[in-house]
């Protein structure tokens, strides 16, 4: 599998943006992005996923890097329930790839109120 | 629509005996995978079933472990002759289509925290 790296942690304030850097260097062509939040005691949640142009949802907005080495997770105003562990991960559509997801150690976020 | 249920959310085990984790995955889906997440440490991939179907195993640990998902009733994670190396959380995933997806998201259970003493 591609390698992600993320920083450990991050902070920001209630009601701010927050922008969740990933780098991934080595993603190939047929790889997804995806991103994963783990909240205290709980079970990962998906949040949301992009292969090529930038993406919206309800939670969450995903800007890609025109190479695609990078992308960043943004949080367009963070709530103390914001505060988790947000992982990024590299899914293939070749074989066991694409259901192993790989959880590296993820960017630990802090909600300031 | 219920989520992932994941049974026990605790468990207490001794040293040596068994422990049963019960997954019943989200209404309408067939695909099923444990994770395991060890104290400070990220997920890893444990197993994929479908019904009746070990599809990938290649996660799971040579002994001791074994996964099931019979044609009726939830899916099951046996660990036998427990040692304190095995007190993680377990988590279980399902989701509705073949994890060959790669768009397709996995819904996640609250997990099962095996205590090992």
């Amino acid at each position: 599998d591609a390698k992600t790296t993320q920083p450990n942690s991050m902070e920001s304030n209630e009601e701010e943006p927050v922008h969740l850097p990933c780098n991934h260097s080595t993603i190939s062509g047929t790889d997804y992005i995806h991103w994963y939040r783990q909240l205290p005691s709980q079970g990962p949640e998906y949040v949301i996923h992009g292969l090529t142009s930038n993406v919206n949802n309800r939670m969450a907005s995903l800007a890609i890097a025109e190479d695609r080495k990078s992308s960043t997770l943004i949080l367009h105003r963070a709530t103390l329930r914001d505060a988790a562990v947000y992982y990024c991960i590299l899914r293939d559509h070749s074989g066991a790839g694409s259901y192993q997801l790989t959880f590296g150690k993820g960017t630990k976020l802090s909600v300031i109120p | 629509n219920a989520g992932v249920m994941q049974n026990p959310r605790h468990l207490v085990r001794r040293r040596g005996q068994e422990a049963r984790l019960r997954c019943s995955p989200m209404k309408g889906h067939s695909h099923v995978y444990w994770y395991r997440q060890l104290p400070e440490e990220g997920l890893k991939f444990m197993v994929y079933l479908q019904k009746e179907n070990i599809i990938d195993e290649s996660g799971m640990p040579k002994e001791r472990f074994s996964a099931e998902f019979p044609k009726e009733g939830p899916s099951i994670l046996r660990i036998q002759q427990v040692v304190r190396g095995d007190s993680a959380a377990y988590f279980c995933a399902s989701s509705p289509n073949s994890g060959t997806n790669p768009a397709g998201e996995l819904f996640f259970g609250e997990g099962s925290r095996l205590t090992v003493l």
